[in-house]
């Protein structure tokens, strides 16, 4: 069983350009969340999603950022018109119910904006 | 200070020895859970202690949690280099079916180094 698959690992964009991060939940979960973590931070939580669903975005910032996990294919985490302060480690979780009990994660994808 | 805070921010042993890490937290909460993080690597699950336990063990993991003291501690016996990596406690909400239900809010970490 393949694990929180997360893509790419390494992003770099300029600012003002869009970044799209991609995570497929391991088999069987149907419950993704999205952290970030700035350097030498705790995890930071943003959204929560189930398949077609937000249930809570109350971590994500109000502009330029969305997340959607569609009926099929991987959840997107998009961030429009980067800036440099959007630098950060990304992480994607997932669990099969939510409970609130062990969540997987992905081995993150590092933006990093010019 | 935030929900889930560890202290030291940083420690460092020789290996054998025994590494004690500490967070607290200011909210209800259904469980609380342990989280390492090798450098530039994801977070691996540790351990998990519910509201309703006080200790719990896993190996050489041996996690406390007083809900009195809204605090938990993490220890590690015998350490071994292997072991060194940044560990973060993360408390999951109390409203059991609520948005909060799922998130998991995390503290800033303890780095951990063990000298071999």
């Amino acid at each position: 069983n393949a694990g929180v698959m997360q893509n790419p690992r390494h992003l770099v964009r300029r600012r003002g350009q869009e970044a799209r991060l991609r995570c497929s939940p391991m088999k069987g979960h149907s419950h993704v969340y999205w952290y970030r973590q700035l350097p030498e931070e705790g995890l930071k939580f943003m959204v929560y999603l189930q398949k077609e669903n937000i249930i809570d975005e109350s971590g994500m910032p109000k502009e330029r950022f969305s997340a959607e996990f569609p009926k099929e294919g991987p959840s997107i985490l998009r961030i429009q018109q980067v800036v440099r302060g959007d630098s950060a480690a990304y992480f994607c979780a997932s669990s099969p119910l939510a409970s609130g009990n062990e969540q997987f994660f992905g081995p993150g994808t590092r933006l990093t904006v010019l | 200070s935030q929900q889930g805070e560890e202290d030291p921010q940083a420690l460092s042993i020789q290996e054998g020895e025994n590494a004690t890490m500490n967070c607290s937290y200011k909210t209800s909460i259904n469980n609380l859970q342990w989280y390492r993080q090798n450098s530039g690597r994801g977070l691996v699950h540790l351990i998990l202690i519910r509201s309703n336990e006080r200790e719990k063990h896993s190996g050489r993991l041996r996690v406390t949690l007083d809900t009195s003291k809204k605090s938990s501690s993490l220890l590690i016996t015998a350490s071994r280099a292997a072991d060194t990596a940044s560990y973060f406690c993360a408390t999951a909400g109390g409203n059991a079916g609520g948005t909060s239900y799922g998130k998991l809010t995390f503290g800033q970490g303890t780095i951990l180094t063990v000298h071999p």
